[in-house]
């Protein structure tokens, strides 16, 4: 099992704000970077798999970069909405059997 | 495409009771994963299926824990005697490749919430 941490644990955004969280992994032997969004009562669904240092990914409102070098990604949600509303995971697979550590999560909050 | 599926969504038993879990993963999907997640915590593998074999099943609680993949399809998680600690969200994940690489691609149920009293 791989040391991966997200902060912050939670955090509370006020509707049209924009907000950024880190998830922190091991800086070697890096193959990828999941994200993942889990709204309540849902499935968790794939956002980005980050794979090149200094990539940066886009999916509507929500973006991410990648530091392999560092050992880092951040998410950012640019003009949250209440439907952003959700805990974000990150997971990072392992060199030798690609089983995936995930972080703790952030869970954010968007007050309307 | 229908997703992964999961039953029930939610269960509460008492300690030293038994419970199972069902896990439909997409059609054609080789791999299928559960995974425990406690409150506060990130999902952690408890066993991995490529087709009907077991590919991992190192974090497996095997004194109580026992799964299957009846004809490489749907799979069953069951705990027997259930404990306290066993409170949590069980997640069923299925994924296409038959080796699971790094970009891998893992599509998740909604997940069984079991509370244990």
């Amino acid at each position: 099992i791989l040391n991966v941490e997200q902060s912050p644990q939670s955090l509370h955004v006020q509707e049209g704000d924009s907000t950024n969280f880190t998830c922190s992994f091991p800086s070697s032997n890096f193959y990828a970077l999941h994200w993942y969004r889990w709204e309540t009562a849902k499935s968790p669904e794939a956002l980005f798999v980050m794979t090149l240092n200094g990539d940066e990914k886009k999916k509507g409102r929500i973006s991410a970069t990648l530091n392999t070098k560092e050992g880092y990604s951040y998410l950012y949600i640019k003009g949250s909405q209440p439907e952003d509303s959700a805990t974000y995971l990150c997971a990072f697979p392992s060199s030798n059997d690609y089983k995936l550590s995930f972080g703790a999560g952030t869970t954010v909050t968007v007050r309307a | 495409e229908a997703g992964v599926a999961q039953s029930p969504r939610y269960k509460i038993i008492e300690k030293r009771q038994s419970v199972a879990f069902w896990c439909n993963p997409i059609s054609g999907h080789a791999t299928l994963y559960w995974y425990q997640q406690i409150l506060g915590q990130g999902p952690k593998l408890l066993i991995q299926f490529q087709n009907n074999g077991v590919v991992d099943d190192s974090q497996l609680p095997k004194d109580r824990f026992s799964a299957e993949r009846l004809k490489g399809v749907d799979s069953t998680l069951k705990i027997q005697p259930a404990k306290l600690e066993d409170s949590a969200v069980y997640l069923c994940a299925s994924s296409l490749g038959t080796v699971g690489g790094p970009y891998n691609e893992q599509f998740f149920g909604p997940g069984t919430r079991l509370t244990v009293l």
